[in-house]
């Protein structure tokens, strides 16, 4: 079993509707993070969570919204969709070491397609 | 923001043939430097962690150097098989907190 799952893998919505994405790790691991990429333009940080009271803005939290529910779960909510919202957006986490050296660990992405 | 360049950002090389590319970062307050690979239709998977000036990591053919103090790292492919066609990314940490900034990447195709 993957030790970072995403649900879901695939999603079409409207514009205007509210979205949550979940991410799940058995890792173990206090910190998690939610990326989106766009082509060309790597991965960008949303939000990020050092542990279950520790959330924190990345450089594109605008329109997101994040809830930390347990160690292993960290969802991503679009409160109302727009367009330009359209992505792949991946969850990861680390944890274990020392934080700078920490190697992130991805799931295998949702693909997110705003109409 | 951290300002993180990737160049080339793709490259088409034959099989067998060697090839290097670079990333570059800011060189203040540098903590480490991380660099994934990512395939198509898959998950970005960690290749290195770098934290020292001079630092020289190998993984079977490929691998990446880094300069801190003047804020870049090489990443170099020996031999190139059309398995290393992949995404490369690279990622500083310049704040000691594991935020990593990815720079774009470099879209390697290697044709058999």
């Amino acid at each position: 079993d993957a030790d970072v799952t995403q649900t879901p893998r695939n999603r079409i919505t409207k514009t205007g509707k509210r979205i949550m994405l979940e991410c799940s790790q058995t890792k173990g691991h206090d910190r998690m993070y939610w990326y989106r990429q766009d082509p060309g333009l790597g991965l960008r940080l949303i939000y990020y969570s050092f542990d279950v009271k520790d959330i924190n803005k990345g450089e594109i939290s605008d329109g997101y919204s994040v809830s930390r529910q347990a160690q292993a779960k960290f969802s991503l909510s679009l409160e109302s969709a727009i367009p330009n919202q359209t992505a792949l957006y991946f969850c990861a986490t680390s944890g274990g070491g020392v934080g700078y050296q920490e190697t992130q660990y991805f799931g295998p992405g949702t693909r997110l397609l705003v109409l | 923001i951290l300002n993180v360049e990737q160049s080339p950002q793709s490259l088409h090389v034959q099989e067998g043939d060697s090839t290097n590319f670079t990333c570059s970062f800011p060189s203040s307050n540098f903590y480490a430097l991380h660099w994934y690979r990512w395939e198509t239709a898959k998950s970005p998977e960690a290749l290195f962690v770098m934290t020292l000036n001079g630092d020289e990591k190998k993984k079977g053919r490929i691998s990446a150097t880094l300069n801190t103090k003047e804020g870049y790292s090489y990443l170099y492919i020996k031999g190139s098989q059309p398995e290393d066609s992949a995404t490369y990314l690279c990622a500083p940490d310049n704040n000691a907190g594991n935020m990593l900034t990815f720079g774009g990447g470099t879209r390697l195709m290697v044709k058999p």
